[in-house]
């Protein structure tokens, strides 16, 4: 079934380095790709989408790039900062409008 | 504020307890969804609603047992749990849910979650 995957264990950086998050996915045609972002203690709250081929999510420095040839929705900020530190999870809408999340990654980002 | 209210934010029970997560949503949305997120492992969902009627049911066990008497509310019940049922449990809304034609912005509004130990 349709699915993605997130590269696996925490990511911790220092602030103002780069930061990129792999996600690939399997689907079957094109479907809507997503991140969401799950600060301490809160809910998953969407970060940027993508609902075709090469389109271009971003919001709050973040941008992800929806990669047919790649099967991919790399996820990077240039600068982070310390109230970027959350867990990141990627996903893909399927069916009738649900949706399937990675695992999630995540983020420690050091003053 | 994402206009998904849970309650209770933490609980703990024996496995003998009888006990219900409550999921209230201001947003006018007319599907809502319960997810189980454990460590390590992707968000499981569990139940969808739509319009008050269950449309997917993911073979979770009946020790879990959902209900949703309006469009605003949903409620998990829960008898009988194991420790492996602890988990952070999620309840999500959205407008345009599953069945509805035309416009599937495919976005969850969730709430905070109800951290479940079991004990």
């Amino acid at each position: 079934g349709d699915s993605v995957t997130q590269m696996e264990g925490p990511v911790t950086l220092s602030e103002e380095a780069f930061l990129t998050i792999n996600c690939t996915y399997t689907a079957t045609g094109y479907p809507s790709l997503f991140w969401y972002v799950q600060y301490p203690g809160e809910g998953l709250q969407l970060l940027l989408k993508a609902t075709k081929a090469d389109d271009k999510g971003s919001n709050k420095g973040f941008e992800a790039t929806y990669r047919k040839e790649t099967t991919s929705f790399h996820l990077e900020k240039g600068s982070v900062q310390v109230s970027d530190s959350a867990v990141y999870f990627c996903a893909l809408r399927y069916g009738n409008n649900r949706l399937a999340f990675g695992k999630g990654n995540q983020v420690v980002v050091i003053p | 504020e994402t206009g998904v209210t849970q309650t209770p934010r933490h609980l703990v029970m024996g496995m003998t307890n009888k006990k219900s997560l409550k999921c209230e949503q201001h947003l006018g949305h007319n599907a809502m969804y319960w997810y189980k997120q454990s460590a390590k492992k992707p968000l499981e969902l569990m139940f969808v609603y739509n319009f008050k009627e269950q449309t997917e049911n993911n073979s979770v066990p009946s020790r879990f047992s959902p209900e949703c008497p309006n469009s605003s509310h949903l409620f998990l019940h829960l008898h009988t749990l194991q420790p492996e049922d602890s988990a952070l449990y999620l309840c999500a809304s959205s407008q345009d849910g599953p069945g509805q034609r035309g416009g599937r912005s495919g976005e969850l509004f969730f709430g905070e979650g109800s951290r479940l130990t079991v004990l």
